[in-house]
């Protein structure tokens, strides 16, 4: 899976609790994105990062903050977790822009907010 | 909001055959690429078509764009078991981002 693991793979957590996923890479490359899946939604973009330091927003991304120290780190916090926040997470990287190329995709992390 | 709008949502055919799906989607877009995702499983690229190309072909996956009518298909010839799978496509648009629709679930049938 093009060097990307996620970590927890399965969570349980409480509502109210803080919640903080991991992505790390082993590609080098400079794009990092957390999407979440849900059933009739397909994919929906939380956040991404072009850079060490350099994120922005994606189309859900109240809610969520996100953090890239180092270029194989981006992880994904759920600062108050809540029950409308239960999915499975992807982590995605890409070389450069989707503009031009392809994203990569880890396994997921499977979070349940009782 | 969703990008694209895969049609349909679900498919099911015997293997040999050959299984379409589209894809709609809302706004301008640069490139448009379709992914494929086996049942508890991340996504795994398929194809990307660029918005000034008309049909791209990668072994038995032919997919089309239609800027006109701002749509896309992916053909998969001769399915196998191993097809079975859901598919989605993604665009990148104003965005600046990949936008995936909500995809079609194939199955095929041995």
């Amino acid at each position: 899976d093009a060097g990307i693991t996620q970590s927890p793979r399965h969570k349980v957590t409480e509502t109210g609790t803080p919640v903080t996923l991991r992505c790390h890479q082993t590609e080098n490359h400079r794009y990092m994105y957390w999407y979440r899946q849900d059933p009739g939604h397909g994919l929906r973009l939380i956040h991404y990062s072009y850079g060490v330091k350099d994120t922005d927003k994606g189309e859900v991304s109240d809610g969520y903050s996100v953090s890239r120290s180092k270029t194989e780190d981006f992880l994904l916090t759920l600062e108050s977790a809540t029950s409308s926040q239960t999915s499975v997470y992807f982590c995605a990287i890409s070389q450069t822009d989707t503009l031009n190329t392809e994203a990569f995709f880890g396994q997921g992390t499977r979070l349940t907010v009782v | 909001s969703q990008q694209g709008e895969e049609d349909p949502q679900a498919l099911s055919i015997q293997e040999g055959e050959n299984a379409t799906m589209n894809c709609s989607y809302k706004t301008s877009i640069n490139n448009l690429q379709w992914y494929r995702q086996n049942s508890g499983r991340g996504l795994v690229h398929l194809i990307l078509i660029r918005s000034n190309e008309r049909e791209k072909h990668s072994g038995r996956l032919r997919v089309t764009l239609d800027t006109s009518k701002k749509s896309s298909s992916l053909l998969i010839t001769a399915s196998r078991a191993a097809d079975t799978a859901s598919y989605f496509c993604a665009g990148y648009g104003s965005a600046r981002q990949l936008t995936f629709g909500s995809g079609t679930q194939l199955t095929v049938l041995p």
